[in-house]
């Protein structure tokens, strides 16, 4: 079946130092990969997307790369902030599937620190 | 921008009580989601549904029940809450096959279920 695996967190960073957190996932065709972040007390929204092999996913300096030879889709930032302290969720759907065929990570609690 | 809208935000139940859960949206998206979100286990598909007047089952969908009578609200309801119902549920709304295409799901802020 479909699944994705996130490194598991907490992730606690000093501002200014670079983020990395890894994604691989598993899945039969071509999937969709994603990103979506959920800022404390809020609901989760889109951070970025890559739709095919090689694609880079970019928004609010954070960038993925989506690379079908290690079935991976790492997020990446060089230079993170206070203000990205925030959960990070991995997401794939399935190249056959709809909206509801979404497969979720668990989740990794990024902390950045002053 | 109201977006997806959740009510209540904070609920608290006895064992054995019910209850129902309000998801309202005016993106006019035929596709609504409800999620219930535990720690270290991420998201949880529990119901959903494609258009007004249709309901899917989830990936966990047992000890709820769902109804889309109007497009723009899809209600989640416990009939016999129980402990393992606490959790944090959120509401998702999309339009459709392009929500699958894009994986771009609006989610409300979420609604915090406390069991006993």
């Amino acid at each position: 079946g479909n699944s994705v695996t996130q490194m598991e967190g907490p992730v606690t960073l000093s501002e200014e130092a670079f983020l990395t957190i890894n994604c691989t996932y598993t899945a039969t065709g071509y999937p969709s990969l994603f990103w979506y972040v959920q800022y404390p007390g809020e609901g989760l929204q889109l951070l970025l997307k890559a739709t095919k092999a090689d694609d880079k996913g970019s928004n609010k300096g954070f960038e993925a790369t989506y690379r079908k030879e290690t079935t991976s889709f790492h997020l990446e930032k060089g230079s993170v902030q206070v203000s990205d302290s925030a959960v990070y969720f991995c997401a794939l759907s399935p190249s056959q599937g709809g909206s509801e065929k979404l497969v979720f990570g668990k989740g990794t609690k990024l902390t950045v620190n002053p | 921008n109201a977006g997806v809208t959740q009510t209540p935000k904070f609920r608290v139940l006895k064992t054995g009580q019910s209850m129902t859960l309000l998801c309202a949206q005016d993106m006019n998206h035929e596709y609504m989601y409800w999620y219930r979100q535990d720690p270290g286990m991420g998201l949880r598909l529990i119901h959903y549904s494609v258009g007004e007047g249709t309901t899917a089952k989830g990936e966990v969908p047992d000890g709820y029940n769902v109804s889309r009578l109007k497009k723009q609200n899809f209600l989640l309801g416990l009939e016999s809450a129980a402990p393992s119902q606490t959790s944090v549920y959120f509401c998702a709304s999309s339009s459709g096959l392009a929500g699958g295409l894009t994986g771009e799901l609006f989610f409300g802020e979420g609604s915090r279920l406390t069991v006993l």
